[in-house]
Formats: structure tokens, C-alpha cells, sequence
């Protein structure tokens, strides 16, 4: 079975700083992916980053870059330069290696302070 | 592109009644779709796959008789909560995949369902 941890329930962020949100999972199939969501309050998923177990580099969109680590089987989102609509939640999946299905963290919740 | 729309946003009900929710793929053809329900302050937790023209398919645990889910089309995908009550209050959402979108899921706004 899969399992995702996220161990931060929440944190401030100056505006302009960056911050690292911690992921790690536990999978026994070699092949799989990583995502990182983003719930405002909204309620809306939207996608941020995507990993593949395969690449061979960390993947990176805009101010958003991914810090994997496969043999320690991390995969660390890091926003840069924090924004005051950057407060949200923020969701860690990892997508079976069969049916596309979503195995969510329990998410955390992330404040940028002005 | 890649919009997936639900109806109703919220919607409040007695208890003992049904909902229907509907998840619709506004711009393309969703050979996949996904349900998930998500408890305040949780994460989201996969109920099921619903793959068009065949019988869902349900998580461990989510009863199948009281989620009933219907893929009719392409772009259409139903879940009815049959015989709500107060514990079935919770935030649902829809994604939906395409062949071509290969891991990406589309999201789509949620449903908040509250039984009185």
C-alpha cells in the first residue's frame, strides 16, 4: 500500500521568503509520481508540480520547484519568493503505478504573513 | 482548456433524501473520472473510479449502494448520495483524465453537502 506523509499541519512564511514543504512516501512500485496541489479556501485543487520516479531532474514551474530525493523517497515542494495568495493548503499525492488513482498527505496549511 | 465543472456547488438537504452531484468535462473527453470526499480540515480520500460506459469502481470501504456513480457519457459523470445523513456532510470533488493527458488529473471545483 501507498503512503504519503506530510508532517508540517501548518506554517508562517514571511512574504518574499521562501519555504520548503516536507513529503515523503512509501511505495513498493517502481514506478510512480509525484504532485503537489494547492487548496486555497476556496476549495479548488490546483495542480502546482509534478514529479516523475524516473527523471532524472527536479522538476521546476515558475517560483515552484520540487527537492526529490528518491533513496530517501522525499519530495520536498519549495515556493520561492512567497506571495500573500500563496497562503492555502497544500496537498502531496503520489499516483499508483496502475489507474491514475491519487493517494493524497494529509496536507498542510501555509500562512504568508505580510 | 481542461475544465471540469460541478453542479451544484453546495447544496443542503434532509436527512433520508438523495443527491444527485454532477461532474462534467467542459472542453474535452474524460475516459476517467475520479471521486473523492474530503472531511474539514482532512486530506482527500479516493472513493472511486468511473471509467465511461462500465461499473465504477469503489475504495475499500465506500459503500457502492450508497454512492451510486454513473459515467454515461464522456463528459459526464454522476455521483447520488442515496439516504444522506449527517455523517455524509463533506466537501466531493471530481477530477477527470484523458488518454492523452496521461497522469494528469483535472479538477473540479467541489460540492459541499450538508445533511440536516
Amino acid at each position: 500500500a501507498q503512503k504519503i506523509t506530510q508532517t508540517q499541519p501548518g506554517m508562517f512564511v514571511q512574504e518574499k521568503e521562501a519555504v520548503t514543504l516536507d513529503c515523503t512516501y512509501d511505495t513498493s512500485d517502481p514506478s510512480y509520481g509525484l504532485f503537489w496541489y494547492k487548496q486555497p479556501s476556496s476549495g479548488e485543487m490546483i495542480f502546482l508540480i509534478y514529479q516523475g520516479s524516473y527523471d532524472q531532474q527536479n522538476a521546476t514551474e515558475g517560483r515552484y520547484s520540487l527537492n526529490f530525493q528518491k533513496a530517501r523517497k522525499s519530495a520536498n515542494l519549495v515556493i520561492s519568493a512567497s506571495q500573500l495568495g500563496d497562503s492555502a493548503m497544500y496537498f502531496c499525492a503520489m499516483e499508483r503505478a496502475a489507474g491514475n488513482k491519487l493517494t493524497f498527505g494529509g496536507g498542510t496549511r501555509v500562512l504568508v504573513k505580510p | 482548456g481542461a475544465v471540469v465543472s460541478q453542479h451544484p456547488s453546495r447544496v443542503i438537504c434532509k436527512s433520508g433524501t438523495s443527491v444527485k452531484i454532477e461532474c462534467r468535462s467542459l472542453d474535452f473527453q474524460a475516459t476517467t473520472m475520479f471521486w473523492y470526499r474530503q472531511f474539514p480540515k482532512q486530506s482527500l480520500m479516493l472513493m472511486a473510479t468511473s471509467n465511461e460506459g462500465s461499473k465504477a469502481t469503489y475504495e475499500q470501504g465506500v459503500e457502492k449502494d450508497k454512492f451510486l456513480i454513473n459515467h454515461a457519457s464522456l463528459t459526464l459523470s454522476t455521483l447520488t448520495v442515496t439516504s444522506a445523513h449527517p455523517e455524509d456532510s463533506s466537501f466531493y470533488i471530481c477530477s477527470a483524465c484523458t488518454e492523452s493527458s496521461y497522469n494528469e488529473q483535472f479538477f473540479g471545483p467541489g460540492t459541499r453537502l450538508t445533511v440536516l
